[in-house]
């Protein structure tokens, strides 16, 4: 069965500062794996996807994510977090098969100014 | 840009009602979703939905769930009689298809069982 992990469940950073968001994974053949961010009352928002290919992929609001197969992780960085990053962030995985997303018990991210 | 949407956006009720929760998915998509998150805790996966019926169910999904696609745009999750622990955001996610693995997230639905 696949399962998401993720070890750090609040993160204090301050703004301008480099944030690195741990995600370890574990499902028997390649994964597909999301990053969600949730805002306070808000729905689930899709940051980037990893499917195959580039190891390292881009996506919105300035976020990246490395893929590491020997690791089985997926963490999410930002060189420079910005106040309105304070938010809740999971990591997701989903099999071959496409259906449901398994995801991890979620990071909170604090923001000092 | 499509998007999902869900309504209501809160729905407070008595312990032992009936909920139905409504959900629009994006028009062209095939595979639709329910998941749940109490609050605190992580994003649960509940049922998967295609072609008129369902295609997957976690433990959670149990007889009191049910869900329906009533016409070509809703899709439902039926609670027959809630329980305080069934207080919970409720999102809906809908996929294109084959090939394509993103699910796409309404706001949610927040119900408060009292």
């Amino acid at each position: 069965a696949q399962s998401v992990t993720q070890p750090d469940i609040h993160i204090t950073v301050s703004e301008g500062a480099s944030l690195e968001l741990r995600c370890n994974y574990s499902y028997g053949a390649t994964p597909y794996l999301f990053w969600y961010v949730q805002s306070p009352g808000q729905g689930l928002q899709l940051l980037l996807k990893y499917f195959s290919g580039d190891t390292l992929v881009q996506g919105i609001k300035g976020f990246e994510a490395e893929f590491k197969r020997s690791q089985s992780s997926f963490n999410l960085r930002k060189p420079s977090v910005h106040w309105s990053d304070a938010a809740e962030y999971f990591c997701a995985v989903v099999g071959a098969a496409g259906n449901k997303l398994t995801f991890g018990g979620g990071t909170r991210v604090l923001v000092k100014p | 840009e499509p998007e999902v949407t869900q309504t209501p956006s809160h729905q407070v009720t008595q312990m032992g009602q009936e909920v139905i929760l409504r959900c629009v998915p994006i028009s062209n998509h095939l595979y639709f979703y329910w998941y749940r998150q109490i609050l605190g805790q992580k994003v649960e996966f509940l049922v998967s939905f295609y072609n008129n019926e369902i295609s997957e169910k976690s433990e959670i999904f149990d007889d009191q769930f049910s869900v329906e696609r009533p016409d070509g745009s809703n899709f439902t999750l039926k609670i027959r009689s809630t329980k305080l622990e069934d207080s919970a955001m409720y999102f809906c996610a809908s996929r294109r298809g084959l090939g394509y693995n993103e699910q796409f997230f309404g706001p949610g639905t927040r119900l408060t069982v009292l």
